[in-house]
């Protein structure tokens, strides 16, 4: 089954504690993005890769940290300094050039509780 | 810097009625830009793209650079039109894809 898998789907943690979000694709897609998703924001891009052992950040980065080791895989970790991790969280996958880049597949989320 | 506007976070129309979602950028370059669409309990998925300039589930949408404009529209709104709508622009050059903050449509019966 091919697509993109995110995991957890849901996750609690205490304050201050740092979690790693996890995010894999078997597209073999370049590229690869990280979202937040609030109520009335839309989707903010926290970072993106756009190939292995390379990755920009995007418009909300602080607070977050990526690794891009493979192809395959793009964590996500939040750290004690993100103010407000309580959010859904969406990764997606694209491929880097030509006429088909542009179109994200996107996984179905991880739902991110700070307690 | 790069921004996608849609003023629009609820839009109510009747089964039948046109439907217009309203999308605005503002980018210095030439952009690429796209609708994406999530339906109740489904992914987020590509709606469709300017540069293909064909028409998806009866929807069709034209860049307007004069106006900084890509919006939505369908003559016949449908039920299963009913979702969340978000357009987004993608920057020359690298794979970066900033999207708006959404429209949620609802048909009514």
């Amino acid at each position: 089954d091919g697509g993109i898998t995110q995991s957890p789907k849901y996750l609690f943690r205490k304050e201050g504690q740092n979690v790693t979000l996890s995010c894999e694709q078997n597209l073999n897609h370049d590229a690869m993005y990280w979202y937040r998703q609030d109520p009335g924001q839309g989707l903010r891009l926290i970072y993106y890769s756009q190939i292995v052992n390379d990755f920009q950040k995007g418009d909300i980065a602080e607070g977050y940290s990526v690794s891009r080791e493979k192809k395959e895989s793009f964590p996500l970790t939040v750290t004690s300094a993100q103010k407000n991790p309580t959010a859904f969280y969406l990764c997606a996958s694209s491929i880097r050039t030509g006429v088909l880049s542009g179109e994200l597949f996107f996984g179905e989320g991880s739902r991110l509780t700070v307690l | 810097a790069q921004r996608v506007t849609q003023p629009e976070k609820l839009l109510s129309v009747f089964k039948g009625a046109p439907v217009e979602l309203k999308c605005n950028y503002s980018y210095s370059g030439s952009p690429e830009l796209f609708w994406y669409v999530q339906y109740s309990r489904q992914r987020l998925q590509l709606l469709l793209r300017h540069i293909s300039r064909e028409s998806i589930k009866g929807f069709t949408a034209d860049l307007n650079k004069g106006e900084t404009s890509f919006h939505l529209k369908k003559p016949f709104a449908q039920e299963e039109d009913s979702a969340m709508y978000y357009c987004a622009l993608k920057d020359f050059g690298n794979e970066k894809l900033t999207f708006g903050t959404g429209t949620r449509l609802t048909i009514i019966p």
